[in-house]
């Protein structure tokens, strides 16, 4: 059975920082990883999917790697800002559905 | 495009007592999954429809959960009876197909007393 965990459980960090984020998974194969965005008491938010056969993803601030071989996964957000305040998620697919971690709550201080 | 659609958003109930949740996808959407997403967890797959047809049930607890998906659009999600580690947030989510992305609903937050 896939597990899936995420380094720190949890981030405070000043505004304007970089950071990143870590998601390890113990079965390299899997056919996507997706990182999510859950604020509290909402749903959850895509982020960015990259396909197995891919080694990045970039939407604005944000971008993800994934790195089979090693069963890894990074998150980075650059310029870091109070509205990123949330918990980042990450889940891999190697059957039917979404394997996820526990996630990273993220706090960016103003 | 309209997201995926969830009610009740909120239900306290006792225990013993039933409840059902109610999903609406994104229109042509044909696979559909329910998620149980207990406090400070990551979400947990419960069951995954193909169209109308079970693909994954293999974690629904089948004494007291059921699913359906009738014309392969909406679906239902029942507990029945509930018991106190029921209490989670019960999330939707559907994609079209293949290896897409998931799109989720906004989420039933269940407290069980």
């Amino acid at each position: 059975k896939q597990e899936v965990t995420q380094i720190p459980a949890a981030l405070s960090v000043p505004e304007g920082e970089n950071l990143v984020l870590n998601c390890s998974f113990t079965d390299s194969a899997i056919y996507n990883l997706q990182w999510f965005r859950q604020d509290p008491g909402k749903g959850l938010t895509s982020l960015l999917l990259i396909q197995s056969s891919q080694r990045e993803q970039t939407s604005g601030r944000l971008n993800a790697s994934l790195d089979k071989s090693s069963g890894r996964s990074t998150l980075y957000i650059a310029a870091s800002q109070p509205g990123d305040s949330a918990t980042y998620l990450c889940a891999s697919t190697s059957g039917y559905a979404l394997n996820f971690g526990k996630g990273t709550s993220l706090l960016v201080t103003p | 495009e309209a997201g995926v659609a969830q009610s009740p958003r909120y239900k306290i109930i006792e225990k013993r007592q039933s409840v059902a949740f109610w999903c609406n996808p994104i229109s042509g959407h044909a696979t559909l999954y329910w998620y149980q997403q207990i406090l400070g967890q990551g979400p947990k797959l419960l069951i995954q429809f193909q169209n109308n047809g079970v693909v994954d049930d293999s974690q629904l607890p089948k004494d007291r959960f059921s699913a359906e998906r009738l014309k392969g659009v909406d679906s239902t999600l029942k507990i029945q009876p509930a018991k106190l580690e029921d209490s989670a947030v019960y999330l939707c989510a559907s994609k079209t197909g293949g290896n897409y992305e998931q799109y989720f609903g906004p989420g039933t937050r269940l407290t069980v007393t």
